[in-house]
């Protein structure tokens, strides 16, 4: 089973409105931690966002918020004012276990950012 | 503070023959993970090294193998390359291994196997 779902390959945006990418997460254990990561075409993959599963307000980071549910397993993206240097693909991802030694990512969403 | 470096950034290489990919973490982060990206599979985990010591290996076949030096630096090698080893080979590091801690990562290292 997958540990990480996204369910949207691909999302469109108009620039300056905001956007949510969607994340859902299977694990049994208690802690975990939560991460977005943002990866341009030139490949590097940039740290956005961290969610820790025993934090109780949302993670925010400039821009980026992250909408936790922990009860429903879900831990969306929230981009707010889009800009053109925002498309990338975005990718969800999880540690997990005792000593956090289990780190599964996302298959990804591919957001692009209209002018 | 630097970030993490990987080298070589490309490299093109034949069937059959061993590659060595090398990471420097940024300063002070002891705990480095090694990443396989490919358009079907996706971001698979391949290796995490933390005090000169494997603390986690992925699925992938032993001929994917890797160490850590005592300056944290690691470098991973690829013996007998098929075709299907064609991929961004992601570096990433962290303080140490743990629930909350963030691994930054390199630029990659993109391998071409003809």
């Amino acid at each position: 089973a997958q540990k990480i779902t996204q369910t949207q390959p691909g999302m469109f945006v108009q620039e300056k409105e905001a956007v949510t990418l969607d994340c859902t997460y299977d694990t049994s254990d208690q802690s975990y931690g939560l991460f977005w990561y943002k990866q341009p075409s030139s490949g590097e993959m940039i740290f956005l966002i961290y969610q820790g599963s025993y934090d109780e307000q949302n993670a925010t980071e400039g821009r980026y918020s992250l909408n936790f549910q922990k009860a429903r397993k879900s831990a969306n993206l929230v981009i707010s004012a889009s800009q053109l240097g925002d498309s990338a693909m975005y990718f969800c991802a999880m540690r997990e276990g005792e000593y956090g030694q289990n780190f599964v990512f996302g298959p990804g969403t591919r957001l692009s950012v209209l002018p | 503070k630097a970030g993490v470096t990987q080298t070589p950034r490309y490299l093109i290489k034949t069937r059959g023959q061993q590659v060595t990919l090398s990471c420097s973490p940024i300063s002070g982060h002891r705990s480095v993970s090694w990443y396989q990206q490919t358009p079907g599979q996706g971001l698979q985990f391949l290796f995490e090294y933390f005090s000169e010591t494997q603390r986690n290996k992925g699925n992938f076949p032993g001929r994917f193998s890797g160490r850590q030096f005592s300056n944290s630096r690691s470098e991973m090698n690829v013996s007998t390359l098929e075709l299907g080893d064609s991929a961004l080979y992601l570096c990433a590091s962290s303080l140490v291994p743990g629930l909350g801690e963030t691994q930054y990562f390199g630029p990659g290292t993109r391998l071409l196997v003809l």
